[in-house]
């Protein structure tokens, strides 16, 4: 199982850009890259999933470079609402299951 | 989008009483489902990997006399925490797979707490 390595905090204010990085050095070639935000109390939430080059949803962008060695979650505009927790998360398919590391908590500030 | 769906999202019981906390997914069928405790501040802890129609499998550390694993059907699985004491006051979370390629979903968890 791919170990990953994320900041362990960040802060930022409302209306920011925020790219948090995450390590996975030793990521398989099937590996897939997925991000969660977990809130207080909730359970983890799907951000977005990728492989390779770019990912864009309505949400976030997820940017991987070509040795697939780390990817970096891009938040546009920050509000609030995106004070939580963000785990990355490196897994092969659906029924593999996930280590989940210490993840970043981000704070966003008004 | 896929779901997945806890029950109880709170429970609170006396020491000594089994607990039974149920996971299913709503518009899917989840051969393998996930079961994970969360403490105060820190990260999920993979406690087992249920397996539909067989035994479940513990992470190292984990009791599986304590903490009892049922996965009878494709969309149902449920974690049992036999005679429960304070110790086990924790945040339980399960997880299921979406499909080919697809993400994990979670449930919303379930807030345990031992009196």
């Amino acid at each position: 199982l791919a170990k990953t390595t994320q900041p362990i905090s960040m802060d930022s204010y409302e209306g920011q850009e925020v790219n948090i990085t995450c390590s996975h050095n030793n990521i398989a070639t099937n590996d897939y890259i997925t991000w969660y935000q977990q809130f207080p109390s909730q359970g983890p939430r799907f951000i977005i999933q990728g492989y390779k080059t770019k990912v864009k949803n309505e949400v976030a962008s997820l940017f991987i470079p070509a040795d697939r060695k780390s990817s970096t979650l891009s938040l546009p505009r920050v509000s609030l609402s995106d004070t939580a927790v963000y785990y990355c998360l490196v897994a092969l398919n659906r029924d593999d299951k996930i280590i989940f590391g210490k993840g970043t908590r981000l704070h966003i500030l008004p | 989008g896929a779901v997945v769906s806890q029950h109880p999202s709170w429970v609170i019981c006396k020491s000594g009483t089994s607990v039974k906390i149920e996971c299913r997914s709503l518009d899917f069928q989840a051969t393998t489902m996930f079961w994970y405790r969360q403490f105060p501040k820190q990260s999920l802890m993979l406690m087992a990997t249920s397996n539909e129609g067989s035994k479940a499998t513990y992470e190292q550390g984990v009791e599986k006399d304590k903490f009892l694993i049922n996965h009878a059907s494709l969309t149902l699985s449920t974690l049992t925490v036999t005679s429960a004491h304070p110790e086990d006051s924790s945040f339980y979370i399960c997880s299921a797979g979406g499909g080919n390629n697809q993400p994990q979903h979670f449930g919303d968890g379930t807030r345990l707490s031992i009196l």
